[in-house]
């Protein structure tokens, strides 16, 4: 079965950087583009990036873009998001998640939790 | 602030219908299928729906999805109370090259 675990969340104070890991099993990582999504206290979803299955492709979401930088290694079947400058507005649950086609998310980690404060 | 609007909250009794809408623009639901997530809560979110008015296995036909022009509608029939969830829609924004969710609603069972 598909599974995502994602791991490094944390306290942080602001302006620092911090690097989140995402382990997948159960289908074939090579062939799936894959998503960050993040989710702040008592708030909505926010998609944060997107890469394509070869890494060849990155997306942002415009309030992390110049300071986030999202890449995998399919030979470890890992994704990472290296998060920069950090800001207080960034703290929330950082999802993995799998995506098709380009419209649906369909598989998502359990979620790991960044805070970010002095 | 995202770019599809759903209202904040839908509440019914057991047993009735609720309906969600999500509307967005030319460059988004205009242009690209529609997903829709269930985020129960205290857990991650789970795929309801998918190109408009899929089904992924395992997912009953309480739930069902329909698209028009730039807006989607989720529907749940015989409400139950495992469906008190906040639930999101989502597609790709080619404008913004970038995925976008709803501003997410509370269904509440009354």
């Amino acid at each position: 079965q598909v599974q995502l675990v994602e791991s490094g969340g944390g306290v942080v104070q602001p302006g620092r950087s911090l690097r989140l890991s995402c382990a997948a099993s159960g289908f074939i990582f090579s062939s799936y583009a894959m998503h960050w999504v993040r989710q702040a206290p008592g708030k909505g979803l926010e998609w944060v990036t997107l890469i394509s299955y070869d890494g060849t492709n990155k997306y942002y979401a415009d309030s992390v873009k110049g300071r986030f930088t999202i890449s995998r290694d399919n030979s470890k079947k890992t994704l990472y998001l290296q998060m920069d400058s950090l800001r207080a507005e960034d703290t929330g649950v950082y999802y993995c998640a799998r995506g098709v086609g380009g419209t649906l998310i369909d598989y998502w980690g359990q979620g790991t939790l960044v805070t970010v404060s002095s | 602030q995202s770019v599809l609007t759903q209202p904040p909250s839908v509440s019914a009794t057991p047993g009735q219908k609720v309906t969600i809408s999500c509307s967005g623009s030319s460059s988004n639901i205009g242009d690209n299928y529609v997903s829709w997530y269930q985020q129960l809560p205290g857990t991650a979110p789970k795929v309801l729906i998918y190109d408009n008015d899929n089904r992924p296995s395992g997912i009953p036909d309480r739930f069902s999805g329909s698209k028009s022009g730039t807006s989607a509608t989720l529907g749940i029939t015989g409400l139950q109370t495992g469906d008190e969830a906040d639930y999101y829609c989502g597609t790709w924004d080619r404008s913004l090259s970038a995925y976008v969710f709803g501003t997410g609603t509370k269904v509440t069972v009354l």
